[in-house]
């Protein structure tokens, strides 16, 4: 089975500033991924960004950047110069296969909160 | 491309009555997966159809029932409401089923029931 804890309910940042979230997972497959989702007030879901789990470098997408830490289960997401159209709740999520099962697991979110 | 759709977008039934759910995948896609999610349970696994067939469910009881389409076109059905189904129930899809594919949401569908 898979869990994914996200310890940081809530987070609030000033604009421009960087913050980062915090995601740790467990799962007993080699061969998995994780993402980061955000949901804004609108309730879509939006892909922020994924990661391989094969691949040691971290992934970036503009302003948004992973730490993945493979041994330590970490996978936390750096936002850079934080705009207010940032502020969402934002899930981290890992996804495996498992025979023809393949399922995707999310974190319980941190809200963020971007202040001006 | 379109993105992937959901209607409706907001339902409010009472306890007993049914629902269905529509979902269209992204052009090309032939794997849909529902997800509900609630305050209380956060986000979870419902189902998952590829090719017409459901190859993954979540630990949901047997009122919750989907099924797929030809041109992949997804629904899902509750039957006999109960309060506690009142949630945000998240489509997503992707080309295949599989851990390397990444699935994109649609809006979701709000379910009020009452």
């Amino acid at each position: 089975a898979q869990t994914v804890t996200q310890s940081q309910p809530e987070m609030s940042v000033q604009e421009a500033e960087t913050v980062t979230l915090s995601c740790t997972y467990d799962t007993s497959e080699n061969n998995y991924y994780l993402f980061w989702y955000k949901q804004p007030p609108s309730r879509q879901m939006i892909l922020v960004i994924r990661q391989e789990a094969y691949k040691q470098q971290n992934a970036t997408e503009n302003r948004f950047s992973v730490n993945f830490q493979k041994a330590a289960k970490s996978f936390s997401l750096k936002i850079s110069d934080s705009q207010l159209g940032d502020t969402a709740m934002y899930f981290c999520a890992s996804q495996v296969s498992s025979g023809s099962a393949r399922q995707l697991t999310f974190g319980s979110g941190t809200q963020l909160t971007v202040l001006p | 491309k379109a993105g992937v759709t959901q209607t409706p977008r907001y339902l409010i039934k009472t306890r007993g009555q049914q629902v269905t759910l529509s979902c269209s995948p992204i052009s090309g896609h032939r794997s849909v997966s529902w997800y509900q999610q609630t305050p209380g349970q956060g986000l979870q696994f419902l189902f998952e159809y590829f090719s017409e067939t459901q190859r993954n469910k979540g630990n949901f009881p047997g009122r919750f029932s989907g099924r797929q389409f030809s041109n992949s076109r997804s629904e899902m059905n509750v039957s006999t409401l109960e309060l506690g189904d009142s949630a945000l129930y998240l489509c997503a899809s992707s080309l295949v089923p599989g851990s390397q594919e990444t699935q994109y949401f649609g809006p979701g569908t709000r379910l009020l029931v009452l």
